[in-house]
């Protein structure tokens, strides 16, 4: 079993939705999550980082952790074709150096 | 600031070939790392360097090699290459190792073993 799940989609959604993106994990030491924004034969970009449980917000986009369910969420309000691209949790330990784990990716679509 | 880049974007080998991925970043970074996309698989940590001199495996390190000469390079060599590291490959650094620390990320290098 992966430590980190995510469902790969791809997810399609006009223009304006709100778009719900998840992952689960099983590590229970996990105390950063963060999500990576990843266009098209481009590297992964930061958009959010979150340190234990709670809501943080930036704009159009929420991240949510639940560690009581191991389970973290981003939304993206008002989505916009622009918002087209692989999104990737990942997840960190307090300590342990390098070790960030990542999800495989969720694909999204925004159609105009 | 340029960040992080890498070369070739492209490359294509024979099995059994040799070859060297590039990595330079200018933000002045003490940490660097990479890694490799594979489908359905994510972004997995094959090795990393906490500064000049000091390098250390990660997830998946067999079949590279690297070396940290400065703090600006950070070159991974594929020493007799195979099907299996087909891949795309990433190379990262960031200021720290906490969960905090943004980890900033090159283009990418796409690798295709014949």
């Amino acid at each position: 079993q992966k430590e980190v799940e995510q469902d790969p989609g791809p997810l399609s959604v006009p223009e304006g939705a709100i778009v719900s993106l998840n992952c689960t994990y099983s590590n229970s030491a996990f105390q950063y999550f963060m999500w990576y924004r990843q266009y098209s034969r481009k590297g992964p970009e930061l958009l959010m980082y979150t340190y234990s449980s709670g809501n943080k917000e930036d704009g159009r986009f929420t991240a949510q952790v639940d560690k009581s369910s191991k389970y973290i969420s981003l939304f993206i309000r008002d989505s916009q074709p622009s918002d087209s691209a692989t999104y990737l949790c990942a997840m960190k330990r307090n300590t342990g150096g390098f070790k960030t784990i990542f999800g495989a990716g969720t694909r999204l679509f925004v159609k105009a | 600031n340029a960040g992080v880049t890498q070369t070739p974007k492209f490359q294509v080998l024979k099995t059994g070939q040799s070859m060297t991925l590039q990595c330079a970043q200018d933000m002045n970074h003490e940490y660097m790392s990479w890694y490799r996309q594979d489908p359905g698989m994510g972004l997995r940590l094959i090795h990393y360097s906490v500064g000049a001199g000091i390098t250390d495996q990660g997830e998946v390190p067999n079949g590279y090699n690297v070396s940290r000469s400065t703090t600006e390079d950070f070159p991974l060599r594929l020493l007799s290459a195979a099907p299996s590291q087909t891949s795309v490959y990433f190379c990262a650094s960031r200021t720290g190792t906490s969960g905090s620390s943004e980890q900033f990320f090159g283009p990418g290098t796409r690798l295709t073993v014949l």
